[in-house]
């Protein structure tokens, strides 16, 4: 059973180009993350949604738009492809938005941009 | 602005090696710390989560202590094996967060960690 799962695992794409990543979690969590981890290997929060209200926007281009359906979906939709969107995106979710709650993350999406 | 620093960035050891592993944090009003581990092309797998409270907390070969005031914590891996090879990441809430971060967690660079047979 996949605690969080993304699709697609991998994408390739052009410059300009409008791409969307999906992330489910079975967990039953209430609350939901996007992190973006750069070629450095840096992990940053991105967005965070509590019961499908977004919570946290991290000074991330409007380019980026996050939608939560229902509370066990969120998605990632980018307009306008740059070069410096590639790099992996990671779902995650927790019970809730405490700081001892643990986060399930999801097994990632490479994005590559040409 | 809260920055988290993991030192050495690669490590590689003989199996059976026991081995630590440093983060350091600027701001020490940290509400708690996290460590978790990397494996290549995954995500990633929380493996212990320190109170600011406590000043360890252990999981298996795992040993994970916390000094705040020096703004520092190790995580120690007793009798390493192959099967621990991953990049370990240490991450921490905003500073005075309280109970509630949404997330927003500062994480370290990691440390690779290779175990050779």
């Amino acid at each position: 059973d996949t605690a969080v799962s993304q699709t697609p695992k991998y994408l390739v794409t052009q410059m300009g180009n409008d791409k969307s990543i999906k992330c489910e979690q079975n967990l039953g969590h209430d609350t939901m993350y996007w992190y973006k981890q750069d070629s450095k290997k840096f992990l940053k929060i991105m967005f965070s949604y509590n019961n499908k209200e977004l919570i946290i926007n991290e000074t991330v281009p409007n380019r980026f738009s996050p939608k939560s359906p229902d509370k066990a979906h969120l998605n990632l939709h980018i307009n306008s492809l740059e070069l410096g969107d590639s790099a992996v995106y990671f779902c995650a979710s927790s019970y809730s938005g405490r700081s001892t709650d643990t986060q399930y993350f999801g097994p990632g999406t490479r994005l590559t941009v040409l | 602005k809260q920055e988290v620093t993991q030192i050495p960035a690669a490590l590689s050891v003989p199996e059976g090696e026991n081995l630590v592993l440093n983060c350091s944090f600027t701001d020490s009003a940290i509400y708690n710390l996290q460590w978790f581990r990397q494996d290549p092309g995954k995500g990633l797998t929380s493996l212990l989560l320190i109170q600011s409270s406590q000043r360890e907390q252990t999981s298996g070969r795992l040993n994970a202590s916390l000094d705040k005031s020096s703004g520092r914590s190790t995580l120690y891996i007793a009798a390493s094996q192959p099967g621990d090879s991953a990049t370990y990441l240490c991450a921490v809430p905003p500073p005075g967060a309280g109970g509630t971060s949404y997330g927003k967690l500062t994480f370290g660079q990691g440390t690779i960690l290779t175990v050779h047979p």
